[in-house]
């Protein structure tokens, strides 16, 4: 069974700019969730879908945002890029409706340079 | 503060040593206690999940948690280069809120 792919691995965008990032979740599994990791601050929570809906928020601007299709694959869209945004991105897949009760699966991640 | 507070390290100890990661935390309605696993380079991979106080165990892998010091452990016995890592921590509370901790980067020298 293939695991959480995300793409691009790797994104260079300078500051003003905006970004989309995809995850593809575990086939079957209906529940995606993202996290920034940078290395001062650690895994920090962004959003959370389960079908198509979002459930959860974390504490991020409005520049932050996101979606799901109906085919569990995900987006994620950065705009008006700031240095600070530089970081790991990771998506997280999980079975069930709550991402916080299941077993998360992690993608590798997107790394974001932001110049 | 934090509500999950963990030592960012580094750790380095040589192949062999017993190795022991630590959590504390603030909030007590955390119930569900966890150690997660990342490889450079890679996401995050789940080792050990708890959700009562005291000592669980899989192979050289135990996950000690004492919910009346707010305090959570990982052991990682005969220790191998391949453990080189960083490890973080995460408890959840509810439904809606799953919090990790800063992670612990480790190296095994052999």
């Amino acid at each position: 069974k293939a695991g959480v792919t995300q793409t691009p691995r790797y994104l260079i965008k300078t500051r003003g700019q905006q970004v989309t990032l995809s995850c593809s979740p575990i086939s079957g599994h209906r529940s995606v969730s993202w996290y920034q990791q940078t290395p001062g601050q650690g895994l920090q929570f962004l959003f959370e879908y389960f079908s198509e809906t979002q459930r959860n928020k974390g504490n991020f601007p409005g520049r932050f945002s996101g979606r799901q299709f109906s085919n569990s694959r995900s987006e994620m869209n950065v705009s008006t890029l700031e240095l600070g945004d530089s970081a790991l991105y990771l998506c997280a897949s999980s079975l069930g409706r709550s991402a916080t009760n299941e077993k998360l699966f992690f993608g590798s991640g997107t790394q974001l340079s932001v110049l | 503060q934090k509500e999950v507070e963990q030592d960012p390290g580094p750790l380095s100890v040589p192949e062999g040593a017993i190795v022991s990661l630590n959590c504390t935390y603030s909030n007590s309605a955390f119930q569900y206690f966890m150690w997660y696993r990342q490889y450079s380079r890679k996401g995050p991979e789940l080792l050990m999940y708890t959700y009562s106080s005291g000592n669980k165990e899989d192979g050289r892998f135990t996950a000690q948690v004492d919910k009346s010091s707010k305090y959570i452990s990982l052991f990682i016995r005969d220790s191998q280069p391949s453990d080189s890592a960083t490890y973080l921590c995460a408890m959840i509370q509810g439904a809606q809120k799953l919090v990790f901790g800063q992670g612990t980067r480790l190296t095994i020298n052999p």
